[in-house]
């Protein structure tokens, strides 16, 4: 039963527009969250993170938000550029067993 | 600054064969954890360590063993492959439980 779910398989956004990545989760025990970026033939790599206790971190271009009640995460880039387009794989911590959503791939457009 | 070292990078082995993925990480992490990638699906954990000498499944644990006699090298092994275990094999390490991962470039693995 998957736990972390990612609805939007893909998403195209033009260069300096805003890129919005949505994650639901269903587990109430998640207590970090992460996101990755992923390009092909390599492994993910950290992008930002969220604690269960916050409702939004910010680190430069990308901004996480948590809404609790709702069971929903999203992150916000921007503004968009070419080097961001990439598979973006949210996940949910659990005493260090990660749950992955099955990912969005984004398509930065001239 | 190597990070998480994941050797071979590709490997197509027949049904029934053994073989063994090796990871090596040089952060000085006590976690670390091995994830398998399907199309259409995220990365689904298949065992993890918190320490040397600690290991323990994840979701996905069948067909696989794994040990940690040392911090720095988690061995993933294949019993006996299956057209299943068709996927790419990510490993990972942190400093703790509760902090971001760091994953290895992967190995790609075909079983026929």
């Amino acid at each position: 039963d998957q736990q972390v779910k990612q609805n939007s398989p893909s998403l195209s956004v033009q260069e300096g527009r805003i890129s919005i990545l949505n994650c639901d989760y269903t587990n109430s025990m998640f207590d970090y969250f992460l996101w990755y970026k992923k390009y092909p033939a390599e492994g993910p790599t950290f992008l930002i993170s969220i604690s269960s206790i916050k409702d939004k971190n910010e680190d430069g271009r990308f901004t996480v938000f948590l809404n609790k009640s709702a069971k929903h995460l999203s992150l916000h880039i921007v503004p968009s550029q070419p080097g961001d387009s990439a598979v973006y794989f949210c996940a949910a911590n659990s005493w260090g067993k990660l749950q992955f959503g099955a990912g969005t791939q984004v398509v930065v457009t001239p | 600054n190597a990070g998480v070292t994941q050797t071979p990078k590709f490997q197509v082995l027949k049904t029934g064969q053994s073989m063994t993925l090796q990871c090596a990480q040089d952060m000085n992490h006590e976690y670390m954890s091995w994830y398998r990638q399907d199309p259409g699906m995220g990365l689904r954990l298949i065992h993890y360590s918190v320490g040397a000498g600690i290991t323990d499944q994840g979701e996905v644990p069948n067909g696989y063993n794994v040990s940690r006699s040392t911090t720095e090298d988690f061995p993933l092994r294949l019993l006996s492959a299956a057209p299943s275990q068709t996927s790419v094999y990510f490993c990972a390490s942190s400093p703790t439980q509760n902090t971001e991962a760091f994953f290895g470039q992967g190995t790609r693995l075909t079983v026929v």
